[in-house]
């Protein structure tokens, strides 16, 4: 079956423009979480979405957001970006949202100039 | 204090070799367990997972964790070179959100 897809792969923005990335899950699966990895924080929770409300949150600020669409496809959204930014985001899908059941996307590198 | 810490390595071992992976957390409240391993370029797969404190075996690998001291493992038996890669702990106490450690990269060197 069909993995977690995300899209671009790569992307190369200039600091405060805003950014959106799309990842769709495996299908069946209700539960999309997101997070930033970079090497100085390691893999950082942003936010989990599961049948279109978002369930959990992270420390981020209110720049990062997001959003679940009622076929489970999610899309989140920087604002204002900054150098800092700049980072892989994943995402996550799985049934329930229990963590025996995580299947990651290969992410979308994102670069803030 | 970060909630996970992980050994931070890098771990450079020959092939055959026994693996030990370790992270201690302090949040009481994790519930779940999970080892991920990433390769370069990929996202993070899922190898293993764990509830209760104790050993989980699956071919080559083992997870051990000790709730009663907050710590976790993750043994490779036997490694190989595929098995090159970083690899991370991580943990939940509420559905959907997971905490991670920084990662171990390990070589595994024929």
């Amino acid at each position: 079956k069909a993995g977690v897809t995300q899209t671009p792969r790569y992307l190369i923005k200039t600091r405060g423009q805003q950014v959106t990335l799309s990842c769709s899950p495996i299908s069946g699966h209700r539960s999309v979480s997101w997070y930033q990895q970079t090497p100085g924080q390691g893999l950082q929770f942003l936010f989990e979405y599961f049948s279109e409300t978002q369930r959990n949150k992270g420390n981020f600020p209110g720049r990062f957001s997001g959003r679940q669409f009622s076929n489970s496809r999610s899309e989140m959204n920087v604002s204002t970006l900054e150098l800092g930014d700049s980072a892989l985001y994943l995402c996550a899908s799985s049934q329930t949202g229990q963590a025996d059941g995580y299947t990651f996307g290969s992410g979308t590198r994102l670069t803030v100039v | 204090q970060k909630e996970v810490e992980q050994d931070p390595g890098p771990l450079s071992v020959p092939e055959g070799a026994i693996v030990s992976l370790n992270c201690t957390y302090s949040n009481s409240a994790f519930q779940y367990f999970m080892w991920y391993r990433q390769y370069s370029r990929k996202g993070p797969e899922l190898l293993m997972y764990t509830y209760s404190s104790g050993n989980k075996e699956d071919g080559r690998f083992t997870a051990q964790v000790d709730k009663s001291s907050k710590y976790i493992s993750l043994f490779i038996r036997d490694s190989q070179p595929s098995d090159s890669a970083t690899y991370l702990c991580a943990m939940t106490g509420n559905a959907g959100k997971s905490t991670f450690g920084d990662g171990t990269t390990l070589t595994v060197k024929p």
